[in-house]
């Protein structure tokens, strides 16, 4: 049974550049959570996605945004890349009841 | 005031020592919490759930104390594999969003 999959793995953009990330959750769950962790901190909550609508969103710009699948999966946009947005980015999968499944996590450094 | 503060450490600690951890939480509506385990460079696991009786699994012990809003993470007899960033995470019932902590770095030594 897989687990959560993000992709890519790591990436580098430059500065003004777009970006999307990917997450598949695990099978059977139907809600994705996205988070941003920056180095030496505690992951930041992004948004949540729940039948393909956006539920709840954290502290975050409109430059980030999403989308969810019917199959579940989701993306993650942002827009403008600046310098701190370099950061792990973290795809949590959910199900009521059920404790979150992470995915390894998607690693952007914009220069 | 952070919703969930920790203490960053390092917290350096021989093997075989038992060491210990606190986490408070401002939100006092929160009702699940939670201790995650994050290695260098990859994403949290959940190392264990916090309930209001306190738990144990294996040499971890969690307390959970409403009153003073904070919450334990007790790791006895420590090995090396232990040396981690330790995540205290607190949620709502009526917010979806987890709420983390910016971890506590611990190195155990031989």
């Amino acid at each position: 049974d897989a687990g959560v999959t993000q992709s890519p793995t790591h990436l580098i953009k430059t500065r003004g550049q777009q970006v999307t990330l990917r997450c598949s959750p695990k099978s059977g769950h139907d809600t994705v959570s996205w988070y941003q962790q920056a180095l030496g901190q505690g992951p930041q909550f992004i948004f949540q996605y729940y039948e393909e609508e956006e539920r709840q969103r954290g502290n975050f710009p409109d430059r980030f945004s999403g989308h969810q699948f019917p199959n579940y999966s989701s993306e993650l946009n942002v827009n403008a890349l600046l310098l701190g947005d370099s950061a792990l980015y973290l795809c949590a999968s959910s199900l009521v009841a059920e404790d979150p499944a992470f995915g390894q996590g998607t690693r952007l450094t914009v220069v | 005031r952070k919703e969930v503060e920790q203490d960053p450490g390092p917290f350096n600690v021989p093997e075989g020592a038992t060491v210990a951890f606190n986490c408070t939480y401002s939100n006092s509506a929160s009702q699940s919490f939670f201790w995650y385990r994050q290695d260098c460079r990859k994403e949290p696991k959940l190392l264990m759930s916090v309930y209001s009786s306190g738990n144990e699994d294996g040499r971890f012990t969690a307390q959970l104390n409403r009153a003073s809003q904070y919450i334990s993470l007790l790791i006895r007899d420590s090995k090396l594999s232990d040396s981690a960033t330790y995540l205290c995470v607190v949620n709502s019932l009526s917010n979806y969003q987890l709420i983390w902590g910016a971890g506590t770095k611990l190195i155990i030594k031989p």
